[in-house]
């Protein structure tokens, strides 16, 4: 079946680091993905989405291309904030599948 | 739009005890989502609605769950006979289009006793 596999955390980076938060899957079809977030107290929200191969999705100042010959979709910042800190979720919408999320702590 | 809301926020009860949640999407959304969310784990789909109509129903929900969203609006998640293994977040979510980006609502936080 399908599935979303996404680096465990948590991940732990001073401010102005780069960073990398790997998602792969596994799906029939062409699914359309996802980075959602979830700051402190805060519900999910979108982040950023590809709809199909070689998409990339940017927000914020973070990325993520849709590799399909890689089936990985991973989320990419190049200088975090501690505005940053939250839990971050890749998603696949064609059956409604998440990852279990990679908290990120950035200290000052 | 002032986006998906859930209430009640938080839900104790008794272990046995019926629980009903309700959630209500932003008004020109057609589609509603309803996962569980446990601590350290990302959402776990448990059903979606077309308007009325529950399309998908997830193999893992169990006939305790039942969900309804008869105009097309609001919608509710009954629990029957909870258990302690019923203990999560329930999350709300809606969206305008087929499997596109969803709205998340706040969630609603059940302790089962």
């Amino acid at each position: 079946g399908n599935s979303v596999t996404q680096m465990e955390g948590p991940v732990t980076l001073s401010e102005e680091a780069f960073l990398t938060i790997n998602c792969t899957y596994t799906a029939t079809g062409y699914p359309s993905l996802f980075w959602y977030v979830q700051y402190p107290g805060e519900g999910l929200q979108l982040l950023l989405k590809a709809t199909k191969a070689d998409d990339k999705g940017s927000n914020k100042g973070f990325e993520a291309t849709y590799r399909k010959e890689t089936t990985s979709f991973h989320l990419e910042k190049g200088s975090v904030q501690v505005s940053d800190s939250a839990v971050y979720f890749c998603a696949l919408h064609n059956d409604m599948r998440f990852g279990a999320g990679t908290r990120l702590t950035v200290k000052p | 739009d002032t986006g998906v809301s859930q209430d009640p926020r938080h839900k104790i009860t008794k272990r046995g005890q019926n629980v009903t949640f309700r959630c209500d999407p932003i008004s020109e959304h057609n589609r509603l989502y309803w996962y569980r969310q446990t601590l350290g784990q990302g959402p776990e789909f448990l059903t979606y609605f077309q308007n009325e109509a529950q399309l998908e129903k997830s193999r893992l929900l169990s006939d305790r769950f039942s969900a309804e969203r008869p105009k097309g609006s609001f919608s509710t998640l009954e629990i029957q006979r909870t258990e302690q293994g019923d203990s999560a977040m329930y999350l709300c979510a809606s969206s305008a289009f087929d499997r596109e980006n969803h709205y998340f609502g706040p969630g609603t936080r059940l302790t089962v006793l």
